[in-house]
C-alpha cells in the first residue's frame, strides 16, 4: 500500500529565503508522485509531478522537486520565497486502482516580509 | 478550454438530511474522482468514476454514492448526513486510462452540517 508523510505541518521562511518542504513516501511499486498547492478557500493546483522520467522535476512558479529512491523522498524546493508562495502544500502518491491520489497531511508555508 | 467546475460553492445542511454535489469535468476528460478534505487535513479519496462506471472506492460508507453522466459530469450524494461530514468536497477530472497521471481539481464545495 502507498502512503505519504509530510514532515512539518508548518514552515515559516523569510521572503527571499530558500523554501524546503519535506515529503517521504512508501510504495510497493515504482511511485508516481505529485505536489499540489492550495490557496485559502480554493481547490488544489498541480505544481509538479514525477512519473519515472528525470529525477529532478521542475514545476510552475519556480518550484522543483527531486526524487530520491534510496531515501524514499520527494522534497519540494524553491530558491527564493515570494510572499505569494504562502499557501498549503500537499504531497501525493498515485495508488491503487484507477490512479487515486493518496495525500499527505499538508504543510502550511508562511512567508515573512 | 473549460476547467473543472463544482456547484454549489457553499452548502449548509442539517444532520440526517441528504445532499447532492455536482461536478463538471474538464473538456476531454472522462474520469472524475471525488475527495473529502476535513479542516486541517489532506484530501481523502471517496471514489472514482470512469466512463460512467465506479472505478475504485475509498474507505467511505455506502451512504456516500455517486453517478457519472454520458457527458462525464458527476454527482456525489450523501445520505443521512452526520456532523463529521462537514468538509470541503473536491472533484478532480482526468483523462482515464493506464497512463493517466494528472488530476485537475475544481474549487470545491464547502459543506457544513449542523
Amino acid at each position: 500500500a502507498q502512503s505519504v508523510t509530510q514532515l512539518g505541518s508548518h514552515v515559516s521562511v523569510s521572503e527571499g529565503a530558500l523554501v524546503l518542504l519535506r515529503c517521504n513516501y512508501s510504495s510497493s511499486v515504482p511511485p508516481y508522485l505529485f505536489w499540489y498547492v492550495q490557496y485559502p478557500n480554493q481547490g488544489l493546483q498541480l505544481l509538479l509531478k514525477y512519473t519515472s522520467a528525470a529525477t529532478l522535476v521542475k514545476g510552475i512558479n519556480g518550484f522543483e522537486a527531486e526524487f530520491k529512491k534510496s531515501e524514499t523522498s520527494f522534497h519540494l524546493t524553491k530558491p527564493s520565497a515570494h510572499m505569494s508562495d504562502a499557501a498549503e502544500y500537499f504531497c501525493a502518491v498515485r495508488g491503487g486502482q484507477g490512479g487515486k491520489l493518496i495525500f499527505g497531511q499538508g504543510t502550511e508555508l508562511s512567508v515573512k516580509p | 478550454e473549460t476547467g473543472v467546475t463544482q456547484s454549489p460553492t457553499h452548502l449548509i445542511k442539517t444532520r440526517g438530511q441528504q445532499v447532492t454535489l455536482r461536478c463538471s469535468s474538464q473538456s476531454g476528460h472522462n474520469t472524475v474522482s471525488w475527495y473529502q478534505q476535513a479542516l486541517g487535513q489532506g484530501p481523502q479519496f471517496i471514489f472514482q468514476y470512469y466512463r460512467e462506471e465506479e472505478n475504485g472506492r475509498g474507505n467511505f460508507p455506502p451512504r456516500f454514492s455517486g453517478l457519472q453522466f454520458p457527458n462525464y459530469s458527476s454527482e456525489l450524494n450523501v445520505n443521512a448526513l452526520e456532523l463529521d461530514d462537514s468538509a470541503l468536497y473536491l472533484c478532480a477530472s482526468s483523462l482515464g486510462g493506464r497512463d493517466q497521471y494528472e488530476q485537475y481539481f475544481g474549487p470545491g464545495t464547502r459543506l457544513t452540517v449542523t
